[in-house]
């Protein structure tokens, strides 16, 4: 079983839907927990923390279930420019050992 | 966050030849890190860089293959050594902050070996 699992995708929506990822982790004894999103061709860049009481920052809104393991992302409204392939991030046992989930391709089409 | 870059921004080997990677940090940071993104693949961890000592290599990374040395704290290296078709991929740099461990990533060196 892989550390961090996430939905295989490709996920196609039209604008103005709302999308939902899901994300599970193997190692209760995890940490921290991030959505990353990479674009075609460029780095990671940190999208959200996921804080265990839920965290919202505009159109996105992070989830995590300690008991079930379970991190989630859910974007309303979706954009074109919110196409790319969004990344589970999970830092097991404290520190900066990090694990990144395979990634959820998005595409927003017009 | 820091600034960080990388060069090369993308490079073309031949089998057999070695490759430096730089990784250049605008502040100081405690954390350094060097990671592998093959083709459609997830980002897996090659080592940590640490400042003053040795690196430290995750499972299936070694010393010899792949050097890495940070002699202060806004500079690193990665040498892929002793290139072979496998090791084409995209080669990113990341440093840590935060008190949740959030990493920021450099833009990545994209290496072909032919």
């Amino acid at each position: 079983r892989k550390e961090v699992e996430q939905d295989p995708g490709p996920f196609n929506v039209p604008e103005g839907a709302t999308v939902a990822f899901n994300c599970t982790y193997s190692n209760s004894a995890s940490q921290s927990f991030f959505w990353y999103r990479q674009d075609c061709r460029k780095e990671p860049k940190l999208l959200m923390s996921v804080y265990s009481s839920g965290n919202e920052d505009g159109r996105f809104t992070a989830q995590l279930n300690r008991a079930s393991q379970y991190i989630s992302l859910l974007i309303r409204d979706s954009k074109l420019s919110d196409s790319a392939t969004y990344l589970c991030v999970v830092n097991s046992a404290g520190g900066f050992k990090t694990i990144f989930g395979a990634g959820t391709r998005l595409f927003v089409k017009a | 966050s820091a600034v960080i870059s990388q060069k090369p921004s993308r490079d073309i080997c031949q089998r057999g030849t070695s490759l430096t990677i730089q990784c250049q940090v605008d502040s100081q940071v405690t954390m350094m890190f060097w990671y592998r993104q093959q083709p459609g693949q997830s980002l897996t961890l090659i080592a940590t860089a640490n400042q003053g000592s040795e690196a430290t290599y995750e499972s299936g990374f070694v010393i010899d293959k792949f050097p890495i040395s940070r002699p202060n704290l806004t500079f690193s290296t990665l040498t892929v050594s002793n290139m072979s078709p496998e090791d084409s991929s995209i080669y990113l740099c990341s440093v840590g902050s935060g008190s949740r461990y959030e990493q920021y990533f450099g833009p990545g060196t994209r290496l072909t070996v032919t």
